[in-house]
């Protein structure tokens, strides 16, 4: 059993449509928890960055965290095709220092 | 947010010789830095943690001699891939962490490397 699991799609969706995607992992010693962006053959872009359980929301983007259930999810609102790329979970159980675990990614296109 | 720059971007070889890819933190310093490699539809695989002035700890399975790894100082980090082989064809991320309250990790724009 991999530590993180994610979807890997891909997954379409039209434009303006609110976008859900997820991840679940096993390891309860993670506290971290990150969800990236990556453009085709470019590297992976910060979009959310929580500690420990809760929501986080950052315009258009809202991140949530439940580990009693060790699940994560990045909801995207009003989406766009810019928004059109692979996004990556990750999480770890310490700081940027630390290890940083990922998921393989989800491919999301959003059709004008 | 923290700005790490990767170079080459894209890198073409011949079978048998060395390439270089740097990483620098361009407005931070990082005593630790990471090499990652990304196959197709596949996610980041950890390679090795970069250290400055002490050795790089490398994953189980990377090769060290293969995989070189130098942190000479704290904003530059260099992989070489030492007798490059066609299966070393990969796409090659590095990343860093300012540390300190802010321990978020930032990317490089990686490097693809495609070896005849």
């Amino acid at each position: 059993q991999k530590e993180v699991e994610q979807d890997p799609g891909p997954l379409s969706v039209p434009e303006g449509a609110i976008v859900s995607l997820n991840c679940t992992y096993s390891n309860s010693a993670f506290q971290y928890f990150m969800w990236y962006r990556q453009y085709s053959r470019k590297g992976p872009e910060l979009l959310m960055y929580t500690y420990s359980s809760g929501n986080k929301e950052d315009g258009r983007f809202t991140a949530q965290v439940d580990k009693s259930s060790k699940y994560i999810s990045l909801f995207i609102r009003d989406s766009q095709p810019s928004d059109s790329a692979t996004y990556l979970c990750a999480m770890s159980k310490s700081g940027g220092y630390q290890k940083v675990t990922f998921g393989t990614g989800t491919k999301l296109q959003v059709i004008p | 947010g923290a700005v790490v720059s990767q170079h080459p971007s894209r890198v073409i070889c011949k079978s048998g010789t060395s390439v270089k890819i740097e990483c620098r933190s361009l407005d931070f310093q990082a005593t630790t830095m990471f090499w990652y490699r990304q196959f197709p539809k596949q996610s980041l695989m950890l390679m090795a943690t970069s250290n400055e002035g002490s050795k790089a700890t490398y994953e189980q399975g990377v090769e060290k001699d293969k995989f070189l790894i130098n942190h000479a100082s704290l904003t530059l980090s260099t992989l070489t891939v030492t007798s490059a082989h066609p299966e070393d064809s990969s796409f090659y991320i590095c990343s860093a962490s300012p540390g300190g309250l802010d321990e978020k990790l930032f990317f490089g724009s990686g490097t693809q490397l495609s070896v005849l």
